[in-house]
């Protein structure tokens, strides 16, 4: 069973407006999260993480909000550009374990 | 040579044959995973190596057979797979204690015949 959830498999932005990644999780336990982003024939790169401790954090671009209450959280891009059009996996830690859970991703496509 | 590094990039196999995936890192790391990526379906991780000793298997066909000689190597051996066995076999690693984050390889993209 799924504890990590992105329900929408795609998602098309045009350059300059915001682009919304949505991830909702199961597992109350959950205390870090992590986005990754992958390009084609590429492995996923570590883009942006936030611990429960916060509701926000931001890295130029790209900010992940945290919603511990809706176990919901989301990364925004503004202003998306179309060297952002990448596959997106949510992730986290497994508590007591050395390992991550990924969401299935989404697929964003930003066009000029 | 910096990051994970992978190879082959791509690999072509009959179901008779034995292959192996290499994975290097140079990042100083000491934990190493092997994941499975199949079309549509979340990344499925494989095993787990912390400090060169395999922490967690997950239920994987005993076809597969992960071997760590070192910190900075990790190999998954391959004999007499299946067709479903086709993916993309991502490498990664990771400082432990890092809360998780793992960098990856370029994966090896497998088709099974």
């Amino acid at each position: 069973d799924q504890q990590v959830k992105q329900n929408s498999p795609s998602l098309s932005v045009q350059e300059g407006r915001i682009s919304i990644l949505n991830c909702d999780y199961t597992n109350s336990m959950f205390d870090y999260f992590l986005w990754y982003k992958k390009y084609p024939a590429e492995g996923p790169t570590f883009l942006i993480s936030i611990s429960s401790i916060k509701d926000k954090n931001e890295d130029g671009r790209f900010t992940v909000f945290l919603n511990k209450s809706a176990k919901h959280l989301s990364l925004h891009i503004v202003p998306s550009q179309p060297g952002d059009s990448a596959v997106y996996f949510c992730a986290a830690p497994i508590p007591g374990y050395s390992t991550l859970t990924f969401g299935k991703g989404t697929m964003l496509l930003v066009s000029p | 040579e910096t990051g994970v590094t992978q190879t082959p990039r791509h690999l072509v196999m009959g179901m008779t044959n034995k292959k192996s995936l290499k994975c290097e890192q140079h990042l100083g790391h000491n934990a190493m995973y092997w994941y499975k990526q199949s079309a549509k379906k979340p990344l499925e991780l494989m095993f787990v190596y912390s400090l060169e000793e395999r922490v967690e298997n997950n239920s994987v066909p005993s076809r597969f057979s992960p071997e760590c000689p070192n910190s900075s190597h990790l190999f998954l051996h391959l004999h007499t797979l299946q067709p479903e066995d086709s993916a993309l076999y991502l490498c990664a690693s990771s400082q432990e204690g890092a809360r998780g984050t793992q960098y990856f390889g370029p994966g090896t993209r497998l088709l099974v015949l």
